[in-house]
């Protein structure tokens, strides 16, 4: 079956260090995304990429990086610099990210959850 | 104020109940509308996305006003495998971005 899959499900980091999230799709989808989601707060883009080899920065980018050398892969690295980065991460994929309308909707992996001793 | 705006709640409703949500967007420029359910703890998916005549599927009935820019989602004859977050979810017309609304929280009790 298609789908995304992230992983690790649950992280724990000290503080300082840099975490690399995973996220792989075989749904052959263009554009990738990473959220954040946090209590009481929707769903943040962090990063999006529409193609491979290229990614732009979404509403709350500082302290993150990604990178997207293959379709299937796009990994979220969590920096030391990102203030407060205990949260759940989301990853989605659309076939475009041109025209979100019915038949282009996203599909989202289940998720990680990270957590700052 | 935010973009979308939504009843945290949460509603809590008996069994067989009827419940209806409602969510405001401020963009005039939104053009794609969607409903989404998130479980506990776990990744929001698609319930339905909504068009401008109004949709239903099954139990669920979702209706776009452009005039007051607001959505709606109905839930009739609502069953305890209900209970969960409903994100109202906005595309901006000719951005990449969607809009997620923080969720109402519906609990369905026996």
């Amino acid at each position: 079956d298609g789908g995304i899959t992230q992983s690790p499900k649950y992280l724990f980091r000290k503080e300082g260090q840099n975490v690399t999230l995973s996220c792989e799709q075989n749904l052959n989808h263009d554009a990738m995304y990473w959220y954040r989601q946090d209590p009481g707060q929707g769903l943040r883009l962090i990063y999006y990429s529409q193609i491979v080899n290229d990614f732009q920065k979404g509403d709350i980018a500082e302290g993150y990086s990604v990178s997207r050398e293959k379709k299937e892969s796009f990994p979220l690295t969590v920096t030391s610099a990102q203030k407060n980065p205990t949260a759940f991460y989301l990853c989605a994929s659309s076939r475009s990210s041109r025209a979100l309308t019915g038949a282009n909707v996203l599909t989202f992996g289940a998720g990680s959850r990270l957590t700052v001793l | 104020r935010k973009e979308v705006e939504q009843d945290p709640g949460p509603f809590n409703v008996p069994e067989g109940a009827t419940v209806a949500f409602n969510c405001t967007y401020s963009n005039s420029a939104s053009q794609s509308f969607f409903w989404y359910r998130q479980d506990c703890r776990k990744e929001p998916k698609l319930l339905m996305s909504v068009y401008s005549s109004g949709n239903e599927d099954g139990r669920f009935t979702a209706q776009l006003n452009r005039a007051s820019q607001y959505i709606s989602l109905l839930i009739r004859d609502s069953k305890l495998s209900d209970s969960a977050t409903y994100l109202c979810v906005v595309n901006i017309r000719n951005t990449d971005k969607l809009i997620f609304g923080t969720g109402t929280r519906l609990q369905v009790f026996p």
